[in-house]
């Protein structure tokens, strides 16, 4: 079965700040990644997605990850923060057999003005 | 198109009653999902349904039931709550198993 890691529980970043959020996966076949964002009170929104292909996935929002096999990681960056951006970020992955759907435990971002 | 709905958005309920979540999809997808969401525990599958007319257990289905009612529809049931299922749960779809999934926007659960 599949897993995820999200090594970071809480980061917190300036507004206007660069941002990296890491994602590890274990999974012995070629994954489908997923980055979701949970805004306080909300449900989960679909920010990009990896099935195949390019290896370098834009987003919403100004959202971008990067896939690499050699590393089993599938971290988000996102140039500049805005203070909108402040949420929970969940990587997740997907596979076409048996428990389909894994959730990292997700990060908490916080963004200072 | 409304999306995911889910009912109700809260619920206190006392330990041993029972209650079904309703979840409804307009998207005519296939497959829909039941998670739950505790802290510091990301999303936890509960149980999901690939088609209409299948179900299956996720990682965390003890204490719960789910019925996929048509291609619209799936509930989830707690047949004799506990308060270790006082969490938020989020009903989700997706067009195929390994498609982008979709979420309703929750049901706060708490059982005294």
């Amino acid at each position: 079965a599949q897993s995820v890691t999200q090594p970071d529980i809480h980061i917190t970043v300036s507004e206007g700040a660069s941002l990296e959020l890491r994602c590890n996966y274990s999974y012995g076949a070629t994954p489908y990644l997923f980055w979701y964002v949970q805004s306080p009170g909300q449900g989960l929104q679909l920010l990009l997605k990896y099935f195949s292909g390019d290896t370098l996935v834009q987003g919403i929002k100004g959202f971008e990850a990067e896939f690499k096999r050699s590393q089993s990681s599938f971290n988000l960056r996102k140039p500049s923060v805005h203070w909108s951006d402040a949420a929970e970020y969940f990587c997740a992955v997907g596979a076409n057999y048996g428990q389909n759907f894994v959730f990292g435990p997700g990060t908490r971002l916080s963004v200072l003005p | 198109n409304a999306g995911v709905t889910q009912t109700p958005k809260f619920q206190v309920l006392k330990t041993g009653q029972s209650m079904t979540l309703q979840c409804a999809q307009d998207m005519n997808h296939n497959s829909m999902y039941w998670y739950r969401q505790d802290p510091g525990m990301g999303l936890r599958l509960i149980y999901y349904s690939a088609s209409e007319g299948t179900t299956d257990k996720g990682e965390v289905p003890n204490g719960y039931n789910v019925s996929r009612l048509n291609k619209r529809e799936f509930s989830l049931r707690l047949e004799s709550a506990a308060p270790s299922q006082t969490s938020v749960y989020f009903c989700a779809s997706s067009s195929s198993l390994v498609d982008t999934q979709y979420f309703g926007p929750g049901t706060r659960l708490t059982v005294l």
